[in-house]
């Protein structure tokens, strides 16, 4: 079956715009995870969806982010106002229930705001 | 705050050698431990997932070892392949019901032919 997939692959902006990321998980799971990861550094967890809702939205960095998952199957991350340290591949996971042990990866978006 | 540490930050071998990947971690009360692979423009691929109670997992050429209370783990790969060449993570789960993991910087390896 499909894996976990991510639109569009890579995103180029201008500081200052707004931009959509959008995540299709894997079929049937209920459990979505969005992580960042700058250059040379690892993931850096950003939000948790258990079905429609946010879980643990602990690690989005300022009030310019912002997820939603209305339908609890495709989820978009929001940035408003991007700045350029918002440049970073940003990676969605999802996994079948809440608490099951296996995250399965997209392969990313590769955003750069210039 | 969990920090997650990896040592060391790149490695480069010749094909067919033994090598070791190290992973620390600050805070034990960790459910489990997950090593990933990264292969370039590539998402995150589970190697091998340890359990707390656990002290060791193996699959194939890979085998990851756990020790909790020093808050180490390790990753064995053997005979070592140039299609082994990735940047490898290891992540921990914490105690406490987040599902978020916390991941260390990666140790980039290169196998040469």
């Amino acid at each position: 079956g499909a894996g976990v997939s991510q639109t569009p692959s890579n995103k180029v902006t201008e500081k200052g715009k707004y931009v959509e990321l959008r995540c299709d998980p894997i079929s049937g799971h209920t459990a979505l995870y969005w992580y960042r990861q700058s250059l040379g550094q690892g993931p850096e967890f950003l939000i948790y969806f258990q079905g429609t809702g946010a879980a643990d939205d602990s690690g989005l960095p300022n009030d310019r982010f912002f997820a939603v998952r209305p339908e609890g199957s495709v989820s978009t991350l929001k940035i408003q106002r991007t700045e350029r340290g918002d440049s970073a591949v940003y990676l969605c996971a999802s996994s079948l229930i809440s608490g099951a042990d296996t995250q399965y990866f997209g392969p990313g978006t590769r955003l750069t705001v210039l | 705050k969990q920090e997650v540490t990896q040592i060391p930050a790149a490695l480069s071998v010749p094909e067919g050698e033994n090598l070791v990947l190290n992973c620390s971690f600050t805070d034990s009360a960790i459910y489990n431990l997950q090593w990933f692979r990264q292969d370039p423009g590539k998402g995150l691929t589970s190697l091998l997932l340890i359990q707390s109670s656990q002290r060791e997992q193996t699959s194939g050429r890979l085998n990851a070892s756990l020790d909790k209370s020093s808050g180490r783990s390790t990753l064995y790969i053997a005979a070592s392949q140039p299609g082994d060449s990735a940047t490898y993570l290891c992540a921990v789960r914490q105690v406490g019901g987040s599902e978020k993991l916390v991941f260390g910087k990666g140790t980039k390896l290169t196998v040469n032919p």
